[in-house]
């Protein structure tokens, strides 16, 4: 089954303490991004990587990072969380850049 | 970054009322358009993805035409049912860009 994964699904963590949520495709996708959702404000994109090791910043990249050492695979790092990125997000791929978004089924981060 | 619009923010309709809702993105260099579907608790989901001036999509009951001169979107819903219910979300696609930027989201309740 196509599909893009997400893990974990729910996190609850404390400032400061280093976080990864990994994120992965099996449809051979190029083009992956990672969006945090915020009430009132849609989503917004933080990185996006238009394939094997090449990244770039969003809208919001601030206090993230991200890595693309496989085409499947794009994780999103937090070093060092602060509870304005307590929010939900989405890793999502496509074929192209304009093509249609998949998304994983979201990761609820509360950092206290 | 780019300002993609979205209105109304939320209306309630009655099952069988027939609805729309409108997208407005800045129409220089204009590369793309989507909507997307995104139901409570789920994931967004590709609705159309639009590129011509002109366009119009369909699937059941949903349509959605594109006017890329004047930066206008429309999603319509013929014959609205509970299961409508949800938000909807456009996002742009500049020429220049590699990134979607997304609206904030109409939020349909079809209330039966």
């Amino acid at each position: 089954e196509a599909q893009v994964t997400q893990n974990p699904r729910y996190l609850i963590t404390v400032t400061g303490k280093k976080l990864t949520v990994t994120c992965s495709q099996n449809m051979n996708h190029e083009y992956m991004s990672w969006y945090r959702q915020d009430p009132g404000l849609g989503l917004r994109q933080i990185y996006y990587s238009m394939n094997v090791e090449v990244t770039d910043k969003g809208d919001v990249p601030e206090g993230y990072k991200v890595s693309r050492k496989e085409k499947r695979n794009f994780p999103l790092i937090l070093e060092s969380p602060s509870p304005n990125q307590t929010s939900l997000y989405f890793c999502a791929s496509s074929s192209t850049v304009a093509g249609e978004q998949f998304f994983g089924p979201g990761t609820r981060l509360t950092v206290l | 970054i780019l300002n993609v619009e979205q209105s109304p923010q939320s209306l309630h309709v009655q099952e069988g009322d027939s609805t729309n809702f409108t997208c407005s993105f800045p129409s220089s260099n204009f590369y793309a358009l989507h909507w997307y579907r995104w139901e409570t608790a789920k994931s967004p989901e590709a609705l159309f993805v639009m590129t011509l001036n002109g366009d119009e999509k369909k699937k059941g009951r949903i349509s959605a035409t594109l006017n890329t001169k004047e930066g206008y979107s429309y999603l319509y819903i013929k014959g609205s049912q509970p299961e409508d219910s949800a938000t909807y979300l456009c996002a742009s696609l500049s020429g220049s860009a590699r990134q979607l930027t997304f609206g904030s989201g109409t939020q349909l309740t079809v209330l039966p």
